[in-house]
């Protein structure tokens, strides 16, 4: 069975930190890992896509990370600020998705 | 383009009721899947669809049906509601080519409260 870990559970930073929050996952068999964002009572949005082929995925500030034979994945978020507030959730899919708990960010300005 | 569609966003039941959570998608994608959203369970996953007639369960699946007549929609049904489905629905729908996938698109989530 797929297991997703996230670390660490919390983070809380100062506005302008580059930061790191980590992903690791059990079964290297996967199709692809997915970072998301949540908002508190709202819905998942999607961040970052990485294919099982791929080393690393770029959108704007963040910077995803795959080393499928390690079992790991990084999301890099460079000059934080308050507004990247949130919930952030690995998935990793296999014949299903599997999700890891989040790592919730606090950016203070 | 909506996306993945939920209804309702809040209801709440009494214990031993039924209803069903709807989710509608048209992107004609697929797969489709249903989690529910817990405090310190994270996401778990109740059933899924590969494709209009084909459902599985997943890790959590008791106490909930589903059917999948159609690409569009995949209704969750509660069949008696128990305090224990409190929580946070949310369907999600997703595509892949050979063996690519191509990501999970999530609804915005239906606040389910049994009393």
């Amino acid at each position: 069975k797929q297991e997703v870990t996230q670390i660490p559970a919390a983070l809380s930073v100062p506005e302008g930190e580059n930061l790191v929050l980590n992903c690791s996952f059990t079964d290297s068999a996967i199709y692809n890992l997915q970072w998301f964002r949540q908002d508190p009572g709202k819905g998942l949005t999607s961040l970052l896509l990485i294919q099982s082929s791929q080393r690393e995925q770029t959108s704007g500030r963040l910077n995803a990370s795959l080393d499928k034979s390690s079992g790991r994945s990084t999301l890099y978020i460079a000059a934080s600020q308050p507004g990247d507030s949130a919930t952030y959730l690995c998935a990793v899919s296999g014949r299903t998705l599997t999700f890891g708990k989040g790592t919730m960010l606090l950016v203070s300005p | 383009n909506a996306g993945v569609t939920q209804t309702p966003k809040f209801q709440v039941l009494k214990t031993g009721q039924s209803m069903t959570l709807q989710c509608a998608q048209d992107m004609n994608h697929e797969y489709m899947s249903w989690y529910r959203q817990d405090p310190g369970m994270g996401l778990r996953l109740i059933h899924y669809s590969v494709g209009a007639g084909i459902t599985d369960q997943g890790e959590v699946p008791n106490g909930y049906n589903v059917s999948r007549s159609t690409t569009e929609d995949f209704p969750l049904r509660l069949l008696s509601a128990a305090p224990s489905q409190t929580s946070v629905y949310f369907c999600a729908s997703s595509y892949s080519v050979g063996q690519l996938n191509y990501g999970y698109t999530f609804g915005s989530g239906t606040r389910l409260t049994v009393v």
